[in-house]
C-alpha cells in the first residue's frame, strides 16, 4: 500500500530534550516536507526536500533540522526543543516528476513540549 | 505575495442540506489549486484539484469545486451533506514546480442531524 509513515504519532517531551519524528514513504517521490499544523494557522511549511542531499528552508524553519540521506527517508529533528514547538506535524511526499504539488500526507505527529 | 484565505473559521449545516466552502487565492501566475480534507486524528485527504481546462472540477465523496480565475475563487461545493462529512477542510495553492504549497487556515465543518 502506498504510504507515508510517521513515528511516533504522539509524544510527551520536556523542554531541552532533542528528541527526532521520522518519516517514510514507499512511493519513490522525489520531493518531501514537513509542515506544523497550529488552530487558526492551517499548515505553515517547516523544511522541504527535492531529493537526496537537497532541502531547503519552509516558511517556518527555526528550532528544526532535517536531513535527506535516502530518498524514501526525511527526519524532522528538534535539537532542543521548546514549548512553542508545540504542535502536530505533518510530513507530506509528491512526485516531482508530475509536477503538479499534489501531497500525500502521513498520519501526523502530535508533540507535547513541557 | 501569496496566499489563501478561507473566510470561514467553522461552518454548521443540517444532514442534506448543500455545502459551500469559500476560498480565495493570491497569485500572479497559473494557480494549481487543491482541497485537501482532514478527518479527527488522521492526515490530509485529497479531495480534488485544479490545474487547467475545464473550471468545474469532480473530486472524491461527491465533492466538486468551481474555479473562478475573474474572483481568485475556488469553492467547494457539495450538494448534499452527510454526518460523515464532518472534518476540517483546507484550500491550498501550489506554487510553480511544485516545491511549496500555501494552505488556508482550514474551515471546520459541523454537521447536524
Amino acid at each position: 500500500e502506498a504510504q507515508v509513515t510517521q513515528n511516533p504519532r504522539y509524544l510527551i517531551t520536556v523542554t531541552g530534550k532533542k528528541l527526532t519524528v521520522t518519516c517514510s514513504q514507499n512511493m519513490n517521490h522525489e520531493y518531501m516536507s514537513w509542515y506544523r499544523q497550529d488552530p487558526g494557522l492551517g499548515l505553515r511549511q517547516i523544511y522541504y526536500s527535492m531529493n537526496v542531499e537537497v532541502t531547503d528552508k519552509g516558511d517556518v524553519p527555526e528550532g528544526y533540522k532535517v536531513s535527506r540521506k535516502e530518498k524514501r527517508n526525511f527526519p524532522l529533528i528538534l535539537e532542543s526543543p521548546s514549548p512553542n514547538q508545540t504542535s502536530l506535524y505533518f510530513c507530506a511526499s509528491s512526485p516531482l516528476m508530475i509536477n503538479t504539488g499534489e501531497l500525500f500526507f502521513g498520519e501526523g505527529s502530535r508533540l507535547t513540549v513541557l | 505575495a501569496q496566499s489563501v484565505t478561507q473566510p470561514d473559521i467553522h461552518i454548521t449545516v443540517s444532514e442534506g442540506a448543500s455545502l459551500e466552502l469559500r476560498c480565495n487565492y493570491s497569485y500572479g501566475a497559473t494557480p494549481y489549486l487543491f482541497w485537501y480534507v482532514q478527518s479527527p486524528g488522521q492526515g490530509l485527504q485529497l479531495l480534488l484539484k485544479y490545474f487547467s481546462g475545464d473550471t468545474l472540477v469532480q473530486g472524491i465523496k461527491g465533492f466538486e469545486a468551481e474555479f473562478k480565475r475573474s474572483q481568485s475563487s475556488f469553492n467547494l461545493r457539495k450538494p448534499s451533506v452527510h454526518w460523515s462529512d464532518a472534518a476540517e477542510y483546507f484550500c491550498a495553492l501550489s506554487l510553480g514546480g511544485g516545491f511549496k504549497t500555501i494552505f488556508g487556515a482550514g474551515t471546520r465543518l459541523f454537521v447536524k442531524a
